[in-house]
């Protein structure tokens, strides 16, 4: 079975630039979660999609970040305009059906995000 | 006071000791507690879940749960050399999001 894959795996912009980071969860986890971590810091919640609903947003820094899952499927989360404080690794996560604080939840490798 | 602590480290325990880690939380109606293990550059890999009080063992990993004490702790018997790496303590309050410590530093020396 193949795991959470994060796309792409580095990216480096520009101050103002817009960058769009894409998860594909594993097959069949109705759950997905983007968090993030900047460095020096913990990995931070952002938001939890249950299929395609957002379930929790309360983690977006701001409306400068926009996340999607259409079709309940793949999710991208969307910065623009990119600043100098969004630098850091946006980890994706999926978990099974159901709504559930016991389900594990399983990473993608993280996308490193540096803007300069 | 952060939701999640975690002890300082790093923490060095020389190969074949027994490496202790610990983790306490604020909420009080936490559910569910995990231990990821992070390889630098790497992503957290998840190695020990716990929902009950008390003790669960998975091979050379004992996780404790004390929920009175609002305490997780991770143990590691027989360390090796590749259990150096940054292990991150996480808990879960409701079905989504998981709040993470700052993570601790094992280093296992040969």
């Amino acid at each position: 079975e193949a795991g959470v894959t994060q796309f792409p795996s580095h990216s480096v912009i520009e101050k103002g630039q817009t960058v769009t980071l894409r998860c594909d969860p594993i097959s069949g986890h109705d759950n997905l979660y983007w968090y993030r971590r900047v460095m020096g810091k913990e990995i931070k919640f952002l938001l939890h999609f249950v299929k395609e609903s957002k379930q929790d947003e309360s983690g977006m820094p701001n409306n400068r970040f926009l996340a999607e899952r259409t079709g309940g499927t793949y999710s991208t989360l969307k910065v623009q305009p990119a600043e100098l404080e969004d630098s850091g690794v946006y980890f994706c996560a999926s978990s099974q059906e159901g709504g559930s604080p016991y389900y594990e939840q399983y990473f993608g490798p993280g996308t490193r995000l540096t803007v300069t | 006071q952060k939701e999640v602590e975690q002890n300082s480290g790093p923490l060095s325990v020389p190969e074949g000791a027994i490496a202790s880690l610990n983790c306490t939380y604020s909420d009080r109606v936490s559910q569910s507690f995990f231990w990821y293990r992070q390889y630098s550059g790497k992503s957290p890999e998840l190695i020990m879940s716990i929902y009950s009080n008390g003790d669960k063992e998975d091979g050379r990993f004992t996780a404790q749960l004390n929920k009175a004490s609002q305490y997780v702790s991770l143990l590691i018997r027989d360390s090796q050399p590749s259990d150096s790496a940054t292990y991150l303590c996480a808990v879960n309050t409701n079905a989504g999001k998981s709040t993470f410590g700052d993570g601790t530093t094992l280093t296992v020396k040969p």
